[in-house]
């Protein structure tokens, strides 16, 4: 069964600080995704990855993927309050029907909060 | 707007009664994913629609089941709820090729 776990799961950071989250997976995949969630809110995508060593980075948070290595990362540069949310990765299995269709299994959630 | 619609967006209930949960795809979509979230056990896959037919199966109670419509909607019923059903529960449309939308969530209370 596939396990994918972030860390850490918690993260309280500064403004202006940098940091990075850690999604760890348990079977091959070159598929991850990142999401961000407000609370109460639905899942908005961040980044789509579909290759080793894919990096795509929007504004203040990049995020890389290591698919030998079964890890994925989400570094945040600078940190604004802006940022406070919770950020899920997400893994595609394929079904019967391949990948192209596979469910996401999602990581456990980082909750971040950024404070002035 | 996402391009997934979940209604309702809020409900509340009672133990041991039903409830549906409806979910329209983004336009073009032929895949529908349901996924239930709570506190305690985070964001768990329930089960898979493909152009109307069940293509992967989650950790769904018995209770629960799903079906896909010829036009593409899917439903979601939760039958003999108990508290511990209380969760934010959303639909997913794409695949790998055009992306994963997540709709809204339907927040399920049941009291």
């Amino acid at each position: 069964e596939l396990k994918v776990e972030q860390n850490p799961l918690f993260l309280s950071m500064q403004e202006g600080k940098n940091y990075t989250i850690y999604c760890n997976y348990s079977t091959t995949s070159d598929r991850l995704y990142w999401y961000r969630q407000d609370p109460g809110k639905s899942l908005e995508s961040l980044f789509v990855l579909l290759s080793n060593g894919a990096v795509k980075q929007e504004g203040r948070l990049m995020a890389s993927l290591d698919t030998k290595a079964r890890l994925s990362t989400l570094h945040i540069t600078a940190a604004v309050h802006d940022l406070s949310a919770t950020y899920f990765c997400a893994v595609v299995i394929p079904n019967a029907g391949g990948t192209s269709y596979g469910k996401l299994t999602f990581g456990q959630g980082t909750i971040l909060t950024v404070h002035p | 707007d996402s391009g997934v619609t979940q209604t309702p967006k809020h409900l509340i209930t009672a133990t041991g009664q039903r409830v549906t949960l409806r979910c329209s795809p983004r336009s073009g979509d032929l895949s529908v994913y349901w996924y239930q979230q709570s506190l305690d056990q985070g964001l768990q896959f329930l089960i898979q629609y493909y152009n109307g037919e069940e293509r992967a199966k989650g950790n769904i109670l018995e209770r629960f089941s799903a079906q896909q419509f010829p036009d593409l909607h899917s439903e979601l019923n939760l039958s003999s709820l108990e508290l511990g059903d209380s969760a934010l529960y959303f639909c997913a449309s794409g695949g790998v090729n055009y992306g994963y939308t997540f709709g809204s969530g339907t927040r399920l209370t049941v009291v």
